[in-house]
């Protein structure tokens, strides 16, 4: 089973709309949870952490963890052009607490 | 300046070259990483350090060798690669505010560009 799963896409939506990205992961111990953005042909870069269960919201985007469902999502409303890119989960791994598992990321296409 | 440099950006090598991934970080951080990114995988840690100590080897092949000097450069030695070892290296660093490598994570990487490395 892998650590931290996600769908791969593309995820296209329109702009303006909301993206809806998901990820859940097989440690049930894990306490922090971390979104990447990776844009083409460049490097991630961190834009969303939570750790504690609910919502967490920045801007445009609103991260959401559910411990007891081993889920964590990120949001972006009124999605833009400039939002496409490939979206990464990281989740520390109990005892791990330096290492992040990465997920293989989601494509998201915001179209015109 | 970036803060974290990678050099070179592409690489080619022969399955019998020795070459050297170079990174240097400018941000002042204390931990450094080296991750392998292969298409429609997820990134994969090969190594950390800590305050210059290595405190994580991911099962990674002998076959890469890394090195830290200090805590602003990090090295990954390169030598008799297979044509599978052909990703993306991403070089990262961290601030570890309780400097052991455990508890004082935020989880914030700071990537460099990456090296593209291609074996022959």
């Amino acid at each position: 089973q892998k650590e931290v799963e996600q769908n791969s896409g593309p995820l296209s939506v329109p702009e303006g709309a909301i993206a809806s990205l998901n990820c859940t992961y097989s440690d049930r111990g894990s306490q922090s949870f971390f979104w990447y953005r990776q844009y083409s042909g460049k490097s991630p870069e961190l834009i969303m952490s939570i750790y504690s269960n609910g919502d967490k919201e920045d801007g445009r985007f609103t991260a959401q963890l559910n411990k007891a469902s081993q889920y964590v999502s990120l949001l972006i409303r009124d999605s833009q052009p400039s939002d496409s890119a490939t979206y990464l989960c990281a989740v520390t791994i109990t005892g791990t607490a330096s290492k992040l598992t990465f997920g293989t990321g989601t494509r998201l296409q915001v179209t015109l | 300046e970036t803060g974290v440099t990678q050099t070179p950006r592409h690489l080619v090598m022969g399955m019998t070259n020795k070459k050297s991934l170079k990174c240097e970080q400018h941000l002042g951080h204390n931990a450094m990483y080296w991750y392998k990114q292969s298409a429609k995988k997820p990134l994969e840690l090969m190594f950390v350090y800590n305050f210059k100590e290595q405190t994580e080897n991911n099962s990674v092949p002998s076959r890469f060798s890394p090195e830290c000097p200090n805590s602003s450069h990090l090295f990954l030695h390169l030598h008799t690669l297979q044509p599978e070892d052909s990703a993306l290296y991403l070089c990262a660093s961290s601030q570890d505010f309780r400097g052991n490598g455990l508890a004082g994570f935020t989880g914030e990487l700071f990537f460099g560009e990456g090296s593209r490395l291609t074996v022959l």
